[in-house]
């Protein structure tokens, strides 16, 4: 049973560039969730996305767009980067019809540096 | 907004046991759980409480208090591979979507 895959696993990139992050969900699960953890901080919500659709966002400017696939799959863009950009970028998956008590799943995450 | 107060580190030996508190406020609280995260890893869910009271599975522990907005994670039987940071987190529902908010983390050390 495959867990949550991302890539790539780790990514340098020049301020004022633009990225593009991949997350492939666990098998049966239709919710995909991003967050940004900074060295030695807690993960910080950047959005959610169900049936293709963004349906909440976290404190995050519109630099940081994303989508999701028909086959769940999501990606998260960030435009014009910033030094400050610089975290591991994590992808969760979930199951929508047991959201209140379905933990997240995570991947191993995608490790930004911005130079 | 939510906030949720953690200790930044604890440290014990092997074999002893553990409590990390959580404080939390928010709105729209569904349930306060728990991850681990290794260095270099992804974080993995430990337990949730949605209800007041102590959750056991194996060596670890979660206790929920509502009107307190206070939880905490008790681990017992220490094992060196413990040594991790251990989040907690609630679920906030607004409108049709959800999510997770984490605190910052306490990293716990376990000594020989």
């Amino acid at each position: 049973d495959a867990g949550v895959t991302q890539s790539p696993t780790h990514l340098i990139k020049t301020r004022g560039q633009q990225v593009t992050l991949r997350c492939s969900p666990k098998s049966g699960h239709d919710t995909v969730s991003w967050y940004q953890q900074a060295l030695g901080q807690g993960p910080q919500f950047i959005f959610q996305y169900y049936e293709e659709e963004e349906r909440q966002r976290g404190n995050f400017p519109d630099r940081f767009s994303g989508h999701q696939f028909p086959n769940y799959s999501s990606e998260l863009n960030v435009n014009a980067l910033l030094l400050g950009d610089s975290a591991l970028y994590l992808c969760a998956s979930s199951l929508e019809s047991s959201v209140y008590n379905s933990p997240l799943h995570f991947g191993n995450g995608t490790r930004l540096t911005v130079t | 907004g939510q906030s949720l107060e953690q200790p930044s580190e604890v440290t014990a030996v092997e074999g002893a046991i553990v409590q990390i508190n959580c404080t939390y406020q928010t709105s729209g609280f569904y349930g306060l759980s728990w991850y681990q995260q290794h260095d270099g890893g992804a974080p993995t869910f430990l337990s949730y409480n949605a209800l007041d009271g102590l959750e056991e599975t194996g060596r670890f522990s979660s206790f929920l208090s509502r009107s307190d907005s206070y939880g905490y994670l008790l681990l017992q039987e220490l094992q060196m591979k413990d040594s991790a940071s251990y989040f907690c987190a609630v679920r906030v529902v607004r409108g049709a979507g959800n999510m997770l908010t984490f605190g910052g983390g306490t990293r716990l050390m376990v000594k020989p």
